[in-house]
């Protein structure tokens, strides 16, 4: 079965800092990546995905992932983190056959101090 | 936000009362989603569909029954509610299939209070 790993569940940032939040899962085929992140009281937003091509993907708001094939990772990357991206952060992972169902991790919650 | 609506926003009820939350959308997809979000467990699927009468289980069904009768709706019953379904339940689309490919997207949520 598929499964999908955020092994920070809760960081802390001053702001500027980089960010490198961690994604594995378990599934041997091919699949399709996201990332969503959820700001307080809100839904789930879509930041980035990888469907195939080139493993770094850039998404809004200076986000950015790398699909790491051989190690079954998809790790969410930012430069320099501000305020407004505290928030909380989900991976999700889709087989590309066989499945209707996408599975999420359980979650990394990102504080950024200003 | 692929024109997601869910209904209604917030709900306090008892234990052992029926309750039926909605998700309407706008734009004819095909795959429809029900999720809860609880702390320290991320998103669970209850149900899915996809299409007019087809639905099938996700990983906490229990006490859950779903259906879809149109490609717009998608309802979520809770049979006799509980006190361990109070949480946030999730609505999402699949734009499977078109420009976007697999991407899900997801309405405001419904927060669900059992008393």
């Amino acid at each position: 079965a598929q499964s999908v790993s955020q092994h920070n569940h809760h960081v802390i940032l001053s702001e500027a800092a980089s960010l490198e939040l961690g994604c594995n899962y378990s599934y041997g085929g091919t699949v399709n990546l996201f990332w969503y992140v959820q700001y307080p009281g809100q839904h789930l937003q879509l930041l980035l995905k990888y469907f195939s091509g080139d493993p770094l993907v850039k998404g809004i708001k200076g986000f950015e992932a790398e699909f790491i094939k051989s190690k079954f990772s998809f790790n969410l990357r930012k430069p320099s983190v501000q305020w407004s991206d505290t928030a909380e952060y989900f991976c999700a992972v889709k087989a590309t056959s066989g499945t209707y169902k996408y599975i999420f991790g359980t979650g990394t919650r990102l504080k950024v101090l200003a | 936000d692929a024109g997601i609506t869910q209904s209604p926003r917030h709900k306090v009820t008892e234990t052992g009362t029926p309750v039926t939350l909605r998700c309407h959308q706008t734009e004819n997809h095909r795959y429809m989603y029900w999720y809860r979000q609880d702390p320290g467990h991320g998103l669970r699927l209850i149900h899915y569909s996809y299409g007019v009468k087809d639905t099938d289980k996700g990983e906490v069904s229990d006490g859950y029954s779903v259906s879809r009768s149109k490609t717009e709706d998608f309802l979520l019953t809770l049979e006799s509610a509980t006190s361990s379904q109070t949480s946030v339940y999730f609505c999402a689309i699949s734009l499977a299939g078109g420009p976007a490919g697999d991407t899900q997207y997801f309405g405001p949520g419904t927060r669900l209070t059992v008393l």
